[in-house]
């Protein structure tokens, strides 16, 4: 199965405060993806990516921002993090868009 | 506007009992449908994916696909308590890699 793990696992800020989520694969997918996950919703996309150096804008990417340096590194970042944005917040990759995503562990952010 | 539909929210089946999970989509640009289980406290891990019209069987899981209507549904026969999750359904433009996923539907199987 594909290894897909993030960093950190729990967070937590202040608001206005700079939070940036890690999220690496090794399975040399092309896409990766970042999705929160609150209580009553499903997953909602934040960003995604085709590939190192590319950016699709999600469903929901108001005050983030990502960017895919390499094609196992994909960055999340909140640079004025509010109280909404306290959320769960996955990173799936996938080889292309018909395939199965695989998802990291998750990593739990909390803005006071 | 949400465009992946799950019903119902919630469901409680008894061990051994059928358990139905239904789900529509209102983008007519979709093509693929996923069904996901998430168990609390862990990330999502896809359990069935079905593109073409008609009925796929995996074990004790079945899913079925109207793709006029864009309607799948899921049934899991002889329910076990490790069945207890949270199943999402989300659907897929193979162009863009693109999945919206539903709310979900908790499922809670009862000894």
């Amino acid at each position: 199965e594909a290894a897909v793990t993030q960093s950190p696992r729990n967070k937590v800020t202040v608001t206005g405060g700079n939070v940036t989520l890690s999220c690496r694969q090794t399975n040399s997918h092309n896409y990766m993806y970042w999705y929160r996950q609150d209580t009553g919703h499903g997953l909602r996309l934040i960003h995604y990516s085709y590939g190192a150096g590319n950016l699709q804008i999600g469903d929901v990417p108001d005050g983030y921002k990502a960017t895919r340096t390499t094609q196992e590194d994909f960055f999340l970042l909140l640079e004025l993090a509010s109280p909404s944005q306290t959320s769960l917040y996955f990173c799936a990759s996938n080889n292309r868009g018909q395939d199965t995503q695989y998802f990291g562990p998750g990593t739990r952010l909390l803005v006071l | 506007q949400q465009k992946v539909q799950q019903s119902p929210e919630s469901l409680i089946v008894p061990e051994g009992g059928m358990a139905s999970l239904n789900c529509t989509s209102s983008d007519r640009n979709v093509d693929y449908f996923w069904w996901y289980r998430q168990h609390s406290g862990k990330s999502p891990k896809m359990l069935m994916s079905i593109f073409s019209n008609g009925e796929k069987e995996e074990g004790r899981f079945t899913v079925h696909l109207n793709k006029a209507s864009l309607h799948t549904s899921l049934h899991i026969r002889d329910s076990q308590p490790s069945d207890s999750a949270l199943y999402l359904c989300a659907a897929s433009n193979t162009n863009t890699g693109k999945l919206t996923f539903g709310d979900g539907t908790v499922l809670t199987v009862k000894p």
